[in-house]
């Protein structure tokens, strides 16, 4: 069974540009989640999914972060324009669970660098 | 919000040690998950346990929810378990996002 698949694996920009992410989760997983992993931190949910509904986006900053799941399957997300506080790991993770009361699985990770 | 808290932060270890993680929370759990972050950023699940005791080759964990803890211990350890140790949870009263702690960082010596 193939994992969750993120692209790209790195990226580095200058402040104030744009950038997209994207995430293929495990086949047949209806809940999504984009997580923020800032150096020496666990990471923290950006906004979950289930299908291509939102469940929970509390804490995405939803003045340069947008995200969406068309379709129910695979996921963007975007920053508009970037900071220097944005550099982090994005991660992406799939449940098949309802609502995410299952086991999550992870993609690698992009790694984003602003500067 | 729930509270997770991980312990020790760092750790080193001689190949072949055993060491014990533990990690307490602050409210009733649906979920607990332990992962280890590997040197390339992965997130590897190791185990799925709200409650009980699994075993996983030289890894076991063990989650006393009424007390509101749990414990992941490698016996023999390799240079290859050395990284970033997480508990992630789910408290009862979220959607299902994950609450992780900041994370047990074990260095192996060969």
């Amino acid at each position: 069974e193939a994992g969750v698949a993120q692209s790209p694996r790195y990226k580095i920009i200058e402040k104030r540009q744009s950038v997209a992410f994207w995430c293929n989760p495990i086949s047949g997983h209806a809940t999504l989640y984009w997580y923020q992993q800032i150096l020496g931190q666990g990471p923290k949910l950006l906004i979950q999914f289930q299908n291509n509904g939102v469940v929970d986006d509390s804490q995405l900053p939803k003045d340069r972060f947008s995200a969406e799941r068309l379709k129910g399957v695979d996921s963007t997300l975007k920053i508009q324009p970037a900071k220097l506080e944005d550099s982090a790991v994005y991660l992406c993770a799939s449940s098949q669970a309802d609502r995410g009361y299952g086991t999550q699985y992870f993609g690698p990770g992009t790694r984003l660098l602003v500067l | 919000g729930i509270q997770v808290e991980q312990s020790p932060p760092d750790l080193i270890l001689q190949e072949g040690a055993n060491s014990t993680l533990r990690c307490n929370f602050s409210d009733s759990v649906n979920n607990l998950q332990w992962f280890h972050q590997n040197p390339w950023g992965q997130l590897i699940n190791l185990f799925y346990i709200p409650s009980g005791t699994k075993q996983n080759g030289r890894l076991s964990a063990t989650t006393v929810a009424t007390e509101r803890y749990s414990l992941l211990y490698i016996s023999s350890s390799q240079t290859t378990d050395s990284g970033v140790y997480f508990c992630a949870l789910h408290g009862s009263s979220n959607t299902g996002k994950l609450i992780f702690g900041q994370g047990t960082t074990l260095q192996v010596k060969p």
